[in-house]
């Protein structure tokens, strides 16, 4: 199975903050890779698909970028409602999930 | 639009069968995938397989000796069953539907907690 690491496991930020998250595939994946954001209690929804793409209704403060191996998340203005676990998942091959990212308020 | 539900038991005994079904309201089963993922407490994710609307599957290996997924197409609903499970099978089981192949899950359920205990 392809192994997605993200960094960090964890991120205290601030409202307004710009916030990056990194997620790193053990073998290229060309752009198959989705983020989801999944609150306390609830299940994840998805934000970005095929590294860059917007998922329909999702506030374009969310960007995704990246291909091979090394993907990033970017929120560009941390609003209150971000605070949140947020997971890369690639779909190269037999689907797996990264370990997860916790966004903390500062 | 549409919208999933997950039911079935909450509790299971070692070595027993996890039964659980999926029912989608405001759209049918056509055209797309539908898929499980579990989640243990305080843990990642874990995709478990999808079936696609025609009937096709496709598992995760690392389960696959154990999983068995199937739809109900009159009733609108897909089922997931896990054989043999163990405590390490405790988690929140969600159904989500996808679309590209099975590969995005643009549409999750509320998710179901299922405890494996005797």
């Amino acid at each position: 199975d392809i192994q997605m690491t993200q960094s960090p496991s964890s991120l205290s930020a601030s409202v307004g903050d710009r916030v990056t998250i990194t997620c790193r595939a053990s073998q290229s994946i060309s752009s198959y890779l989705n983020w989801y954001q999944q609150k306390v209690g609830k299940a994840p929804k998805l934000l970005i698909y095929a590294a860059s793409s917007l998922q329909s209704g999702v506030p374009s403060r969310f960007s995704g970028s990246g291909s091979g191996t090394d993907f990033t998340l970017t929120i560009s203005s941390l609003q209150p409602e971000d605070f949140a676990t947020y997971y890369c998942q690639q779909t190269y091959s037999t689907l797996t999930f990264g370990q997860g990212t916790k966004l903390e308020i500062k | 639009q549409v919208q999933l539900q997950e039911s079935g038991p909450g509790l299971v005994k070692p070595s027993d069968t996890l039964s659980l079904t999926c029912t989608v309201s405001g759209g049918s089963l056509s055209s797309y995938y539908w898929s499980w993922i579990r989640q243990p407490p305080g843990k990642g994710l874990e995709w478990l397989g999808y079936i696609y609307y025609s009937g096709s599957t496709s598992y995760n290996p690392s389960l696959r000796s154990r999983v068995t997924i199937s739809e109900d197409t009159s009733k609108n609903q897909f089922s997931l069953r896990l054989n043999s499970v163990t405590a390490a099978d405790t988690a929140v089981y969600y159904c989500a539907r996808a679309h590209s192949s099975g590969r995005i899950f643009d549409i999750w359920g509320q998710g179901t907690m299922v405890t494996v205990s005797s």
